[in-house]
């Protein structure tokens, strides 16, 4: 149980192009969804709160339009890189924590999205 | 500001030995603690969760947690090169964004054989 899946698990791309990543919580639901950012030999940073049916809520200095955060179902949530460049190649990680069994707030984390910005 | 502290490590223990790692944290109402273990370009693993004082065994592992020290570990006893990996230790932020949670920056362990 509590499986969380991303797709892709990695993406090359052209710099302004704009990249999805999705997020999928497999055999529970997620009402939150967190989205993480991790670059090489750092700590997980989070970027920001997805909320089922509303707004997400980003962190202090987190572009919200330059990441534009979906979570259109209880299981699904995306993170939309715009107009991507080099310096968003990171490793981008999901979290979902679990609606019904979830009793002590832990987190599932998908397997991550490697993004690489030409 | 609520923190996690952990040493970065890395921490080198032999093959077969405990491994202790340890945790402080700021918040005083926090309630439960997480270990996490994050292999290198990989997403992290839940591996251990405690919100009671004391000790929770499972298998090889052993978290412990003292609340009035604020002070959370986890041991891994008979540790093998396939434990080598970096453990982050986190909280739930209550008053954060809708119950995220605040993570150390994690201790690197690796495990010689």
């Amino acid at each position: 149980g509590a499986v969380v899946s991303q797709h892709p698990s990695r993406v090359i791309c052209k710099s302004g192009t704009s990249v999805k990543i999705e997020c999928r919580s497999l055999d529970f639901q997620a009402t939150t969804m967190f989205w993480y950012r991790q670059f090489p030999k750092k700590s997980l940073m989070l970027m920001a709160t997805s909320n089922e049916g509303s707004k997400a809520t980003y962190e202090q200095g987190v572009e919200k339009d330059k990441f534009l955060i979906n979570h259109a179902s209880l299981t699904l949530s995306t993170l939309t890189v715009t107009s991507a460049h080099p310096e968003d190649s990171s490793f981008y990680i999901c979290s979902a924590r679990d609606l019904v069994a979830g009793t002590y707030n832990e987190q599932f984390f998908g397997p991550g999205t490697r993004l690489t910005v030409l | 500001q609520k923190e996690v502290e952990q040493n970065s490590g890395p921490l080198s223990v032999p093959e077969g030995a405990i491994a202790s790692l340890n945790c402080t944290y700021s918040d005083r109402g926090s309630q439960s603690f997480f270990w996490y273990r994050q292999y290198s370009g990989k997403s992290p693993e839940l591996i251990m969760f405690i919100y009671s004082n004391g000790d929770k065994e499972d298998g090889r592992f052993t978290a412990q947690l003292n609340k009035a020290s604020q002070y959370v570990s986890l041991l891994i006893r008979d540790s093998q090169p396939s434990d080598s990996a970096t453990y982050l230790c986190a909280y739930p932020n209550y008053g954060g964004s809708q119950g995220n949670l605040i993570f150390g920056k994690g201790t690197k362990l690796s495990v010689k054989p």
